[in-house]
């Protein structure tokens, strides 16, 4: 059964504070995708790995993708109010679109 | 882009009746996904379709829920009887062949009572 698996679910931080998200899974892929979900909206695309080693930036926050040890990373630098949101990460094993989600990490960036 | 449009956005109904939630996808896109997403089992692939074919519905939890998509623009997804437990938010989303993110719609918050 695959598994994708988010560390961790929930995250209280300080602003201006660095920390990261993990996101490990259970079988084979060479895709993996980043996703944020504020309350009560929709899921907004941040990243897409495609490749080993992949690395993406995006303002404050980066993504990175390691296949051989199955483990997608999250990197939160100087934390700020507006990244508070839950953050999911996502798994492509098919080729073929079919995403697995991973349990999200709810994140909470404090003044 | 108007992006993925879904109808209705909130939806409550009573135990025992049809309920029927629609899907835009972006135009161009060929694969269009229906999610359920509550507090206790997280996101959960419903089906999915590619070029209008459904391609797996084992995500589908039982004969109550069926999906349709009988043109590139528009898919539904019907639950008939609904039961209490079927509320949740339902979140279409769409992409382009295999290797582009998924775009996903605003939700359909469905409760029933």
């Amino acid at each position: 059964e695959l598994k994708v698996e988010q560390n961790p679910l929930f995250l209280s931080m300080q602003e201006g504070k660095n920390y990261t998200i993990y996101c490990n899974y259970s079988t084979t892929s060479d895709r993996l995708y980043w996703y944020r979900q504020d309350p009560g909206k929709s899921l907004e695309s941040l990243f897409v790995l495609l490749s080993n080693g992949a690395v993406k930036q995006e303002g404050r926050l980066m993504a990175s993708l390691d296949t051989k040890a199955r483990l997608s990373t999250l990197h939160i630098t100087a934390a700020v109010h507006d990244l508070s949101a839950t953050y999911f990460c996502a798994v492509d094993i098919r080729r073929g679109n079919q995403f697995y989600f991973g349990t999200g990490t709810s994140l909470t960036v404090i003044p | 882009d108007a992006g993925v449009i879904q109808s209705p956005r909130h939806e409550v109904t009573e135990m025992g009746q049809e309920v029927t939630l629609r899907c835009k996808p972006i135009s161009g896109h060929n694969s269009l996904f229906w999610y359920r997403q509550t507090m206790m089992r997280g996101l959960e692939l419903l089906i999915y379709f590619n070029n209008n074919v459904p391609i797996d519905d084992s995500g589908m939890p039982e004969d109550r829920f069926s999906a349709k998509m009988p043109n590139a623009s528009f898919s539904t997804l019907k639950i008939q009887p609904s039961e209490p437990r079927d509320s949740a938010v339902y979140f279409c989303a769409s992409s382009f062949s295999g290797i582009e993110t998924q775009y996903f719609g605003p939700g359909t918050r469905l409760l029933v009572l």
